[in-house]
């Protein structure tokens, strides 16, 4: 079935750093890919997705490549603030149609230090 | 975007008690919603998937009696765990999708003691 295998974290980086949360999946056909971030009492909020293979996701500054040759769609930000801190999901959904469901990574814990 | 609200944020009940969950989208109508269950560190494990007027459809190994399902409208989807115990401690997320986006709730820490 499919999977998403997602860094461990929890990441603490200071202000400015560079980012990378790693992300591999395993799925069947071409699924689309997803990062999700949760804001410390929110609910969960798309942060970029892309939906084959070469595409690239951006958002506020973060940026993830569907590559499918490695089956990975790593998040990065060249710089990042403090108001980042939050919980990052990888998902993917494969299949035709809306309403097939997302299948998660773990989620990494990141904060970052003023 | 759109917003889907879920209540109670944090609940804490004794063993044995039921606990009902509500989802609602606030500023569109969803047909289907799903509901996760995460545990410590683990990924979101989709629990049900629930359909307006209609059965909820479980995931292999989610118990259907105790996790009762109602998706009575359609902006409420509501899950009720009933006879809950401590093993049931965990959080809970709702989801309703929109076009091709899917919307979360906030989630809702349950504690069985």
């Amino acid at each position: 079935g499919d999977s998403v295998t997602q860094m461990e974290g929890p990441v603490t980086l200071s202000e400015e750093a560079f980012l990378t949360i790693n992300c591999t999946y395993t799925a069947t056909g071409y699924p689309s890919l997803f990062w999700y971030v949760q804001y410390p009492g929110e609910g969960l909020q798309l942060l970029l997705k892309a939906t084959k293979a070469d595409d690239k996701g951006s958002n506020k500054g973060f940026e993830a490549t569907y590559r499918k040759e490695t089956t990975s769609f790593h998040l990065e930000k060249g710089s990042v603030q403090v108001s980042d801190s939050a919980v990052y999901f990888c998902a993917l959904r494969s299949g035709p149609g809306s309403a097939r469901q997302l299948t998660f990574g773990s989620g990494t814990q990141l904060t970052v230090l003023p | 975007g759109a917003v889907v609200s879920q209540h109670p944020s944090r609940v804490i009940c004794k063993s044995g008690t039921s606990v009902k969950i509500e989802c609602r989208s606030l500023d569109f109508q969803a047909t289907t919603m799903f509901w996760y269950r995460q545990f410590p560190k683990q990924s979101l494990m989709l629990m049900a998937t629930s359909n307006e007027g209609s059965k909820a459809t479980y995931e292999q190994g989610v118990e259907k009696d105790k996790f009762l399902i109602n998706h009575a409208s359609l902006t409420l989807s509501t899950l009720t765990v009933t006879s809950a115990h401590p093993e049931d401690s965990s959080f809970y997320i709702c989801s309703a999708r929109e076009a091709t986006e899917a919307f979360f709730g906030q989630g809702t820490r349950l504690t069985v003691v």
